[in-house]
């Protein structure tokens, strides 16, 4: 069963602490991206990736970081630089100049 | 830069009833388009894309939209809609080569009356 996978659903952060968000992919897709989604203010790209060893900053990349070690995984790192990391995290992949597809996503709180 | 303006912040609609969800997109050559539905709590699905060809374009759940190049507009529109449809819709925008660059509007949500 192809798909998206986004773990955990719920994550609970304390202030000052690291998480990573994590997302799986079995569509052999060569393309991942991260999305922040706060209320009213629909989709902001953080990070994607569009090959093995190689991302690039979206629009809203500080106080995170991500990998891509294999082609299937890009976990998102939420730093402690982050400010306002409360959120609910979407991670899309795709195949090279196509559609993005999205996972079930990720909310985070900060306690 | 592209952006994608998305109007309506909610829409109400009676069960039945037609439905037209309004995108207007800001992009310096032909753009690619998509259409994209989340309900609570949820990820997004496709409902529908365009990337050349009939500016006319159907997908899934009954939807379909329509591409004006001189109104820079890519509404959403069903014949009559059901109670399962009330979610958040969101319009989005991609340079050619697809999704690298996807801008997103910031959605209208829909609500149904039964």
């Amino acid at each position: 069963d192809g798909g998206i996978t986004q773990s955990p659903k719920y994550l609970f952060r304390k202030e000052g602490q690291n998480v990573t968000l994590s997302c799986e992919q079995n569509l052999n897709h060569d393309a991942m991206y991260w999305y922040r989604q706060d209320p009213g203010q629909g989709l902001r790209l953080i990070y994607y990736s569009q090959i093995v060893n190689d991302f690039q900053k979206g629009d809203i990349a500080e106080g995170y970081s991500v990998s891509r070690e294999k082609k299937e995984s890009f976990p998102l790192t939420v730093t402690s630089a982050q400010k306002n990391p409360t959120a609910f995290y979407l991670c899309a992949s795709s195949s090279r100049q196509d559609t993005q597809y999205f996972g079930p996503g990720t909310r985070l709180t900060v306690l | 830069a592209q952006s994608v303006t998305q109007p309506d912040i909610h829409i109400t609609v009676s069960e039945g009833a037609s439905l037209e969800l309004r995108c207007n997109y800001s992009y310096g050559a032909t753009p690619y388009l998509f259409w994209y539905v989340q309900s609570p709590g949820q990820g997004l699905q496709l409902l529908l894309k365009y990337f050349s060809g009939d500016t006319l374009v159907q997908g899934i759940k009954g939807f379909e939209a329509e591409f004006k190049r001189s109104q820079s507009s890519f509404n959403l529109r069903k014949p009559s809609v059901h109670w399962s449809d009330a979610a958040e819709y969101f319009c989005a925008v991609a340079g050619p080569g697809g999704g690298n660059k996807l801008t997103f509007g910031t959605g209208t949500q829909l609500k149904v009356e039964l």
